[in-house]
């Protein structure tokens, strides 16, 4: 069964501080990898998306993630923060070519992230 | 409208009446899921229909009742629920279930309160 793991509940950064949020997968085969966020009283939005080639992918907003083969991670990753990027954060996890999962996706725990003027 | 729609948006039932929650894509799509999000819990799956048909039901309870008369309409019938489920029901769509090859978009949620 695929698992996700986001280490990291809650943080805290600066404006205009570089961000780096952890997610760690278990999966047998290759998997598909989303980063999502979540702005208080709304749905999910999707940031970004890795299904094979490049293991650097750009999202919107200016996130980006790389994807680790041999540490199973794929950390959300932006330069620059912005007020307007606190929100909670979601890693999840799909089978990939070949699984029969039928678009389950399995969802990390998130993490909050809180952005100081 | 845009994307994928949910009403209503906060919904607060006894635990012996009957509501439903209704989901509406715009977007073409052909698969259509329910999630829960309660507090301090991972996003949970509970249904999933591709092309209409129930192709997931993630071991939820027979108060919760899904219906999907075409491809752009998600229900979610409600009846004699608990005060557990008080959660954040969300819809998604994408453009096939199969594996997790399409990205799921989400519509905004209904919060529901089981008083």
């Amino acid at each position: 069964a695929q698992s996700v793991t986001q280490p990291d509940i809650h943080i805290t950064v600066s404006e205009g501080a570089s961000l780096e949020l952890r997610c760690n997968y278990s999966y047998g085969a290759t998997p598909y990898l989303f980063w999502y966020v979540q702005s208080p009283g709304q749905g999910l939005q999707l940031l970004l998306k890795y299904f094979s080639g490049d293991t650097l992918v750009q999202g919107i907003k200016g996130f980006e993630a790389e994807f680790k083969r041999s540490q199973s991670s794929f950390n959300l990753r932006k330069p620059s923060v912005h007020w307007s990027d606190a929100a909670e954060y979601f890693c999840a996890v799909g089978a990939g070519a070949g699984g029969t999962s039928y678009g389950k996706l399995t969802f990390g725990q998130g993490t909050i992230l809180t952005v100081h003027p | 409208e845009t994307g994928v729609t949910q009403t209503p948006r906060h919904l607060v039932m006894g635990m012996t009446n009957k509501k439903s929650l209704k989901c509406e894509q715009h977007l073409g799509h052909n698969a259509m899921y329910w999630y829960k999000q309660s507090a301090k819990k991972p996003l949970e799956l509970m249904f999933v229909y591709n092309f209409k048909e129930q192709t997931e039901n993630n071991s939820v309870p027979s108060r919760f009742s899904p219906e999907c008369p075409n491809s752009s309409h998600l229900f979610l019938h409600l009846h004699t629920l608990q005060p557990e489920d008080s959660a954040l029901y969300l819809c998604a769509s994408s453009q096939d279930s199969q594996g997790a090859r399409y990205e799921q978009y989400f519509g905004p949620g209904t919060r529901l309160t089981v008083t």
